[in-house]
């Protein structure tokens, strides 16, 4: 049964603390989304990657926020230093472009929720 | 901001009924989504309807799109209980690769 597959599920931190959230897309996509989740701001795009590459991460605040794939079967998502304005679901997806163009249906993990005192 | 708006933000009804939640974009699409998410858990992907297409159905169902208004709406017949969560449509913007979400509907079905 494939799925998406987020690490941790919950994590609870200090300010100024570095907080790293994983990701494990589904093998075979190619296209991978950051996104955070609140109830203010509801979901919020944060970056994405196609083929491993950046293709945008103009949501992330930059100063702080990182985001990389080592490899295929691994996205990262770090915060340094964590702020507690930064509490929210971070949620995880993959998926494959369409053959029309545009973003095909995407598949979530179950989040991590991060939690920073 | 990027993001589109459902409405209404909050919509309960009784088992049986219909429910119609609607959505609002803001550039040009390739295509409309909607997804479903129960609480505590990650979002799960319903319907995709494309750009040139009007309405499209799945079993209970109903999405159709409007681009000269910018706007769907997605109808769920006979609901049930289990029914019960939020509904998110996503705008798949036209030149790019972005998903980007709407605001969403809590839909209490109520037994």
């Amino acid at each position: 049964d494939a799925r998406v597959t987020q690490t941790p599920r919950h994590k609870v931190t200090e300010m100024g603390q570095e907080v790293t959230m994983r990701c494990q897309p589904i093998l075979g996509h190619n296209t991978v989304f950051w996104y955070r989740q609140t109830m203010m701001q509801g979901l919020e795009l944060l970056a994405y990657f196609r083929n491993r590459a950046p293709l945008d991460d103009s949501g992330m605040p930059k100063d702080r926020f990182s985001a990389e794939m080592p490899d295929a079967t691994l996205a990262t998502l770090k915060i340094q230093p964590s702020e507690p304005r930064d509490s929210a679901v971070y949620f995880c997806a993959s998926g494959l472009p369409r053959g029309g163009g545009g973003t095909g249906e995407l598949f979530f993990g179950e989040g991590s929720r991060l939690t920073v005192l | 901001s990027q993001q589109g708006e459902e409405d209404p933000q909050a919509l309960s009804i009784q088992e049986g009924e219909n429910a119609t939640m609607n959505c609002s974009y803001k550039t040009s699409i390739n295509n409309l989504q909607w997804y479903r998410q129960n609480s505590g858990r990650g979002l799960v992907h319903l319907i995709l309807i494309r750009s040139n297409e009007r309405e499209k159905h799945s079993g209970r169902l109903r999405v159709t799109l409007d681009t000269s208004k910018k706007s769907s709406s997605l109808l769920i017949t006979a609901s049930r209980a289990a029914d019960t969560a939020s509904y998110f449509c996503a705008e798949a913007q036209g030149g790019s690769e972005k998903l980007v979400f709407g605001k969403g509907t809590k839909l209490t079905v109520n037994p």
